[in-house]
């Protein structure tokens, strides 16, 4: 089944205690990113990559990394969270970024205390 | 640059009725436009997707319209049911291979 996955699903952490939402497509999706979705904010992107090793800075890269070392995974990096990173993620894959359709995956939700 | 916006924020309807959801975009050099649906506490499920040189498409049910001049496109939801309670939400795809969203439709289709 094509699909992209998330874990975990539900995360509640610390301020500053480093953690990684693992992203992975089995639809050799050359395009990934990540959104996160707030209350009134909308889908707001952080990071996406368009290939392998190429990454580039969304709408609020602020605090989070990204990796791209193989086309299936795409982890999001908080170093050191905050509680303003308390918010819903969601990983998306497309064959042509926004030019083809977005498949999503089942969303984090993640709780920074 | 580009914003979109989706009026009204909410909505609610009797079962049975066709209804119209709204996307307006001030830029109408875009790529595509696409639909999402998303329920609650799940992922976003893509619903339709209309080129830029195109003026709609239909899945079943949806119909998808797109006016670039105008700065719009509206989904069209036919005979609605419950099952259709969910939130929609319209995005823009830019030459940048960019999405940039609306902030979403809450429907809801009372039985």
């Amino acid at each position: 089944e094509a699909q992209v996955t998330q874990n975990p699903r539900y995360l509640i952490t610390v301020t500053g205690k480093k953690l990684t939402v693992t992203c992975s497509q089995n639809m050799n999706h050359e395009y990934m990113s990540w959104y996160r979705q707030d209350p009134g904010l909308g889908l707001r992107q952080i990071y996406y990559s368009m290939n392998v090793e190429v990454t580039d800075k969304g709408d609020v890269p602020e605090g989070y990394k990204v990796s791209r070392k193989e086309k299936r995974n795409f982890p999001l990096i908080l170093e050191s969270p905050s509680p303003n990173q308390t918010s819903l993620y969601f990983c998306a894959s497309s064959p042509a970024g926004g030019r083809g359709t977005q498949y999503f995956g089942p969303g984090t939700r993640l709780t920074v205390l | 640059k580009q914003e979109v916006t989706q009026i009204p924020a909410a909505l609610s309807v009797p079962e049975g009725e066709n209804l119209v959801l709204n996307c307006s975009f001030t830029d109408s050099a875009i790529y595509n436009l696409q639909w999402f649906r998303q329920d609650p506490g799940k992922g976003l499920t893509s619903l339709l997707l209309i080129q830029s040189s195109q003026r709609e498409q239909t899945s079943g049910r949806l119909n998808a319209s797109l006016d670039k001049s105008s700065g719009r496109s509206t989904l069209y939801i036919a005979a609605s049911q419950p099952g259709d309670s969910a939130t929609y939400l319209c995005a823009v795809g830019d030459s940048n291979y960019q999405l940039i969203w609306g902030a979403g439709t809450k429907l809801i289709i009372k039985p």
